[in-house]
């Protein structure tokens, strides 16, 4: 079936630093999905994307949908530490259009 | 207004025993879903259900069964549990599986089978 790249798979950074993180597909997607999981909860959808280049803010976070339409990434301005958690990317590639999900990137931020 | 609520939040069993986890949602959604996350692996889906009355296979079903008796609620029964077994469940709900499908969480329910 298909499968979501995520990278990286983790990552370890100083409060202040832009992160960026990548999600990649072998196939074409028509909406990617970001989702942020804080340790001990649920995912909860950050930011929504639903055509080739597109490029969408919320706060400090901005996803932008892939030309090719099999990549997003996402960039996370001025680290906080309340930022810590797992991120994950999903896309409709399942069966009758299910979300997939890549496997996370765990973000940790140093104070 | 409450979202996706799941019961119970934690659970130990042993190797056999049987379990159901239940699932609540007030935002009217028709499509609801239960995956599994293991460390390294993200989320799989389980089982899913497009209605009322309706279930399906998702990418790991084995050993696990589930009913959609009401709208608001997706049951998921494990009937035997395996250690194989012990994992985080997330429930989730979403309007729709089309193009814009945006789909809620729940907490989780952290089960370890022993």
């Amino acid at each position: 079936g298909q499968q979501l790249n995520q990278s990286p798979q983790s990552m370890f950074i100083q409060e202040g630093e832009d992160v960026s993180m990548n999600c990649t597909s072998s196939s074409i997607f028509n909406t990617w999905l970001w989702y942020k999981q804080d340790p001990g909860e649920g995912p909860v959808l950050l930011i929504a994307l639903y055509k080739a280049g597109e490029l969408t803010s919320n706060g400090r976070l901005t996803a932008q949908f892939g030309i090719t339409r099999k990549d997003s990434f996402l960039n996370i301005s001025a680290s906080i530490p309340s930022d810590v958690g797992i991120y994950f990317c999903a896309g409709p590639g399942g069966s009758q259009g299910n979300l997939i999900f890549g496997k996370g990137t765990k973000l940790s931020v140093k104070p | 207004n409450a979202g996706v609520t799941q019961t119970p939040k934690f659970r130990v069993l042993k190797t056999g025993q049987s379990m159901t986890l239940l699932c609540a949602q007030d935002m009217n959604h028709e499509y609801m879903y239960w995956y599994r996350q293991d460390p390294g692996m993200g989320l799989r889906l389980i089982h899913y259900s497009v209605g009322e009355g309706t279930t399906a296979k998702g990418e790991v079903p084995d050993g696990y069964n589930v009913s959609r008796l009401k709208k608001q609620n997706f049951l998921l029964g494990l009937e035997s549990a395996a250690p194989s077994q012990t994992s985080v469940y997330f429930c989730a709900s979403s309007y729709t599986n089309l193009a814009k499908n945006i789909q809620y969480f729940g907490a989780g329910t952290r089960l370890s089978v022993l």
